[in-house]
């Protein structure tokens, strides 16, 4: 089973700032990874896949890059409603499809 | 567009089986493969496994011995079993479309399943 683990778990940024979010794959997943949003009491959201593709829909701030182990989400200039939960989830070995265990965007 | 939502008991008893339905509307169930992730309060995200319209199905092998699902494609729903629960179990729900570029696409909005006598 392929083991994602996220970094940092928290994350405190103002409006306008810029996040960072890591995501590291046990063994590589290629390119097979996306990212999802999700905020309080609702279902999460898909952001990016295939590592550097927007979802439809999604704002030209959120970007996704990285390849084998080491992937990144970046958001640049934060808006109030990107503080949210993420999640990283890759396709490339399964079953079964796993996900990371999130890192938090919270308003500093 | 194409929406999905979950329906089924909030509570079950130990040991007993949890029983959920996805409904599908605004699309048909036709050509997707339709999947059941769940998030214990406070937790992430885990996949539970997934069942194609045809109603061939792949499950996460943590918890193969103990899912059944099935589809219906004439009422455009598919459903979950989980047997043998424990409060382990307790979740929220999420049913979710796996579309053509192997991604989670669509969700559900999730049902919370507290397993608990």
């Amino acid at each position: 089973e392929v083991v994602l683990t996220q970094s940092p778990a928290t994350l405190s940024l103002s409006p306008g700032e810029t996040a960072t979010l890591s995501c590291r794959a046990s063994q590589s997943v290629r390119t097979y990874l996306a990212w999802f949003q999700q905020k309080p009491g609702q279902a999460p959201r898909l952001l990016i896949y295939d590592a550097s593709n927007r979802a439809t829909g999604i704002p030209a701030r959120f970007s996704g890059s990285g390849s084998g182990t080491d992937f990144t989400l970046t958001i640049s200039s934060l808006e109030p409603e990107d503080f949210a939960v993420y999640y990283c989830q890759q396709r490339a070995n399964w079953p079964p499809y796993t996900f990371g265990q999130g890192t938090k965007l919270e308003i500093k | 567009q194409v929406q999905l939502q979950e329906s089924g008991p909030g509570l079950v008893k130990p040991s007993e089986t949890l029983s959920l339905t996805c409904t599908v509307s605004g699309g048909s169930i036709s050509g997707y493969f339709w999947s059941w992730i769940r998030q214990p309060p406070g937790k992430g995200l885990e996949w539970i496994g997934y069942i194609f319209y045809t109603g061939s199905t792949t499950y996460n092998p943590s918890l193969k011995s103990r899912v059944t699902m099935s589809v219906d494609t004439s009422r455009n729903h598919f459903s979950l079993r989980l047997s043998s629960v424990t409060a382990a179990d307790t979740a929220v729900y999420y049913c979710a479309r796996f579309n053509g570029d192997e991604q989670f696409d669509i969700w559900g909005q999730g049902t919370m399943v507290t397993v608990s006598s």
